[in-house]
Order: structure tokens, then C-alpha cells, then sequence
């Protein structure tokens, strides 16, 4: 089943904060996110696998509660190459079958 | 490291032919290989999941028929579908999982095709 994205879309001036969030109704062995931009394949930002887990990479970090079933991923002082679309993809069994969300829009604007 | 590259990277084709795809990792071992479909504005949708060497499993509503899936190898992988329909035009991304990364999917750069 598809994991739930939100906000759908959200229009930042660049040096603001984003949070996107995924939930999933059901129980999750891992989360992974990436961003796509326009016409281009998915790129890899981070996975989190069970236990609580959070991981940062520069400005961007994220947080997995396995019990919620929810991760959000957050985006400080967002430059403009952050713009795009982002996707979570949940794992239930442990075997790599990633199902994605709908995405989310993120326009980071001067 | 863990590049993945598909080819071509757009196709034009006509009504009733067939069309492959290729998706090779370049730098690493992928031991499972992902096929994936978009549509404008909307999300990825996993049609097939290969193990090098072995069939492929499809998802629920994935004609396997339609949709040939080949991973003869640990770097190579193809995506065959036959006898297009203007239907069929859609977006076409490869992952690549493998080696002490297997958690992670790296995609290809994708292939759009369209059916005419």
C-alpha cells in the first residue's frame, strides 16, 4: 500500500525550513527517500531502517518512528537546488520492495 | 561509486514493435535489479523486481508477457516491451541493488519512450 505524503506541495524562500512527512499504515522495516528533479531519475538521499532511527547529510536529515510507522524528512535554510520532487518509499518485509509515495513538490524560490 | 546507467535514454517507436531497454550498473555488483514506470506528475510505480539469474517477479497488474524482464547478469539487466502501445508511452527507471550498500536502490537516469 502507498504511503501517505504531505504537505503535496509547499513553496519555500530560500534559507527557510521544510518538513515532509510519510506515514504508512503498515509496519515498516525501513524508509528511504530521494529527490527527483524534472525529467531526471530519482536521486538518493538517505534510508532508515528500524529502531528509532535519524541520519543528517548536510542540511537535510530525517527521523523514523518505527511505532508511529512515520518518518519526516527535514530541510533547513533550503537553497535552491533543493527544489524538486520528493519521494518516500516504505519497506514492510525487509526485501527491498520499496513502494513510493505520490511525492511531494518543493519549490525553493529566491 | 554505485552508478547505474540505462540505455537508450529516449525511444520513439511505432504502434505494434517491440522495444528493449538496457540497465547496467557500472561500478558495483547488483545482485537484484528494480524496474520501475512513471507518468507526468506522478509517482514511481514498481513493475518488476529481478534476482540476477532468475525470473523475475512481476507486481499485480504487470503483464509479463508484455513486459520481458532479463538479468543474465550481475551488471546487466533488460526491460523488453513487446508489441508497444501508444498506452505503453510512459517514463521507464532501472534500480540497482547490490553488495554492502543492498539496502539502497541507485536509479538510472531513466528512459522515456513513446509509442506512436
Amino acid at each position: 500500500q502507498q504511503p501517505v505524503q504531505s504537505p503535496q506541495a509547499v513553496i519555500l524562500r530560500e534559507g527557510e525550513d521544510a518538513v515532509i512527512n510519510c506515514s504508512s499504515s503498515k509496519a515498516l522495516y525501513s524508509v528511504h527517500w530521494y529527490r527527483q528533479k524534472h525529467g531526471e531519475a530519482p536521486v538518493f538521499l538517505m534510508i532508515l531502517l528500524k529502531g528509532g532511527e535519524q541520519k543528517g547529510h548536510e542540511k537535510i536529515s530525517a527521523s523514523f518512528n518505527e511505532k508511529k510507522q512515520q518518518s519526516s524528512l527535514y530541510l533547513t535554510a533550503s537553497q535552491l537546488s533543493y527544489s524538486g520532487t520528493y519521494f518516500c518509499g516504505t519497506d514492510s518485509g525487509g526485501y527491498q520492495k520499496v513502494t513510493f509515495g505520490i511525492g511531494t513538490k518543493l519549490q525553493v524560490i529566491p | 561509486g554505485a552508478v547505474v546507467s540505462q540505455h537508450p535514454s529516449w525511444v520513439i517507436c511505432k504502434s505494434g514493435t517491440s522495444v528493449k531497454i538496457e540497465c547496467r550498473s557500472l561500478d558495483f555488483q547488483a545482485t537484484t535489479m528494480f524496474w520501475y514506470r512513471q507518468f507526468p506528475k506522478q509517482s514511481l510505480m514498481l513493475m518488476a523486481t529481478s534476482n540476477e539469474g532468475s525470473k523475475a517477479t512481476y507486481e499485480q497488474g504487470v503483464e509479463k508477457d508484455k513486459f520481458l524482464i532479463n538479468h543474465a547478469s550481475l551488471t546487466l539487466s533488460t526491460l523488453t516491451v513487446t508489441s508497444a502501445h501508444p498506452e505503453d508511452s510512459s517514463f521507464y527507471i532501472c534500480s540497482a541493488s547490490g553488495g554492502a550498500r543492498y539496502n539502497e536502490q541507485f536509479f538510472g537516469p531513466g528512459t522515456r519512450l513513446t509509442v506512436l
